[in-house]
């Protein structure tokens, strides 16, 4: 197992609700990304968090947002939240300049009724 | 949306035969990776191959990379029935943002 860790586990909201999903990095990396995953998808990317600045963001809405703290955890945050935001939300931390090797968490459940 | 595709999309296989997957992708690359994962959970780094490699080795596992096709493979060798998992490969593109571009992913299912 990394040394990832995202929660909550499950969650279940109603749309037009707002969510914050939390992920703590690997010791030692300073760089976290985000995904969404669809059921029978392949992750997609939705912003990437390096030294507290956003680095690089997918095409997600600007509903879809997130922080970078000093300790290199994170946060990702879902304001009014659609039917279609329910999926499998993965962080991944990595250390810049190592190829880009990305070590991810077990994942959080959004289910959005 | 997603870079490459993966085929196949499902593979069912007896225990102890080896299992192929293969990878395309459409642009450009730094380097391509392989993850698995099991059941909807997180996912687990298995071997990275750069742009100026041709093929690489990780116990049971060996990638190979054609840039100039665009598209990679991965081969399991002996599987086991813990094997049983999604496999996706990914792109790291050369200019743009260090994200990972996953393919659909392929469904490895091992029969005891």
């Amino acid at each position: 197992e990394t040394g990832v860790t995202q929660s909550p586990t499950h969650l279940i909201k109603t749309r037009g609700q707002q969510v914050t999903l939390r992920c703590s990095s690997q010791s030692g990396h300073n760089t976290v990304s985000w995904y969404q995953q669809a059921l029978g998808q392949g992750p997609q990317f939705i912003f990437q968090y390096y030294r507290e600045e956003e680095n690089g963001r997918g095409n997600f809405p600007p509903r879809f947002s997130g922080l970078q703290f000093p300790n290199y955890s994170s946060e990702l945050n879902v304001n009014a939240l659609e039917l279609d935001d329910s999926a499998l939300y993965l962080c991944a931390s990595s250390l810049t300049g190592q190829g880009f090797e990305q070590y991810f968490g077990p994942g959080t459940r959004l289910t959005v009724t | 949306s997603q870079q490459g595709e993966e085929d196949p999309q499902a593979l069912s296989i007896q225990e102890g035969e080896n299992a192929t997957m293969n990878c395309s992708y459409k642009t450009s690359i730094n380097n391509l990776q392989w993850y698995r994962q099991n059941s909807g959970r997180g996912l687990v780094h298995l071997i990275l191959i750069r742009s100026n490699e041709r093929e690489k080795h990780s116990g049971r596992l060996r990638v190979t990379l054609d840039t100039s096709k665009k598209s990679s493979s991965l081969l399991i060798t002996a599987s086991r029935a813990a094997d049983t998992a999604s496999y996706f490969c990914a792109t790291v593109r050369i200019q743009g943002a260090q994200k990972l571009v996953f393919g659909q992913g392929t469904r490895l299912t091992i029969n005891p």
